[in-house]
């Protein structure tokens, strides 16, 4: 029963476009939602966060955007460049601090 | 200078025997979590581990436990490897138990169970 959903398991973006990617909860009482970025081998690396206080949180080319009120959070990433290929996690925490997390989205962004 | 280290990198054991992963991390923190990664690719959360204030995820096997001999290492003991215990299992750090302390993780370490 998975409180945090990533819906698109794969997304394949063009060089300098748009990359937009999704993410569903369930759980009302998450305040602080975060996404991940994750290379082949590697462990994720922390990108971006959002309080439930705000509807969007901007750092660089990376914004994510959240609607509270559909329980949906998305994370934008303009212009896509190659290196951001990799494998996209939101996530949520709930107690002690531990994570819950999406399924993950496989960005794949085109020279 | 590795942050979040686990070893070893790769496990390869037959069913039933018993081993343990290694975490250390050199940010001096004072949390720190285990996570495994399934088959599917999903991050699930194992335990989280905070100045001997242990939380453990309800739907894992008691054949896993967490030791923490000091604040910079939290190592993974599993008994009894059965074949689903295949998984990539990651740890994490963080500075405290808030909500909004950034998770640093491992390189994860990859095991099969043959």
């Amino acid at each position: 029963d998975q409180q945090v959903k990533q819906n698109s398991p794969s997304l394949s973006v063009q060089e300098g476009r748009i990359s937009i990617l999704n993410c569903d909860y369930t759980n009302s009482m998450f305040d602080y939602f975060l996404w991940y970025k994750k290379y082949p081998a590697e462990g994720p690396t922390f990108l971006i966060s959002i309080s439930s206080i705000k509807d969007k949180n901007e750092d660089g080319r990376f914004t994510v955007f959240l609607n509270k009120s559909a329980k949906h959070l998305s994370l934008h990433i303009v212009p896509s460049q190659p290196g951001d290929s990799a494998v996209y996690f939101c996530a949520a925490p709930e107690a002690g601090n531990m994570l819950t997390f999406g399924g993950g989205t496989r960005l794949m962004v085109k020279p | 200078d590795t942050a979040v280290s686990q070893t070893p990198k790769y496990l390869v054991t037959q069913m039933g025997n018993d081993k343990s992963i290694k975490c250390e991390q050199n940010l001096g923190h004072d949390t720190m979590y285990w996570y495994k990664q399934d088959s599917k690719k999903f991050l699930k959360i194992m335990f989280s581990y905070n100045n001997k204030e242990l939380i453990i995820n309800e739907t894992v096997p008691n054949r896993f436990s967490p030791k923490s001999p000091d604040k910079a290492h939290l190592n993974l003991h599993i008994n009894s490897l059965e074949l689903g215990d295949s998984a990539v299992y990651f740890c994490a750090s963080s500075q405290d138990l808030g909500p909004r302390q950034t998770q640093y993780f491992g390189p994860g370490t990859r095991l099969l169970v043959l």
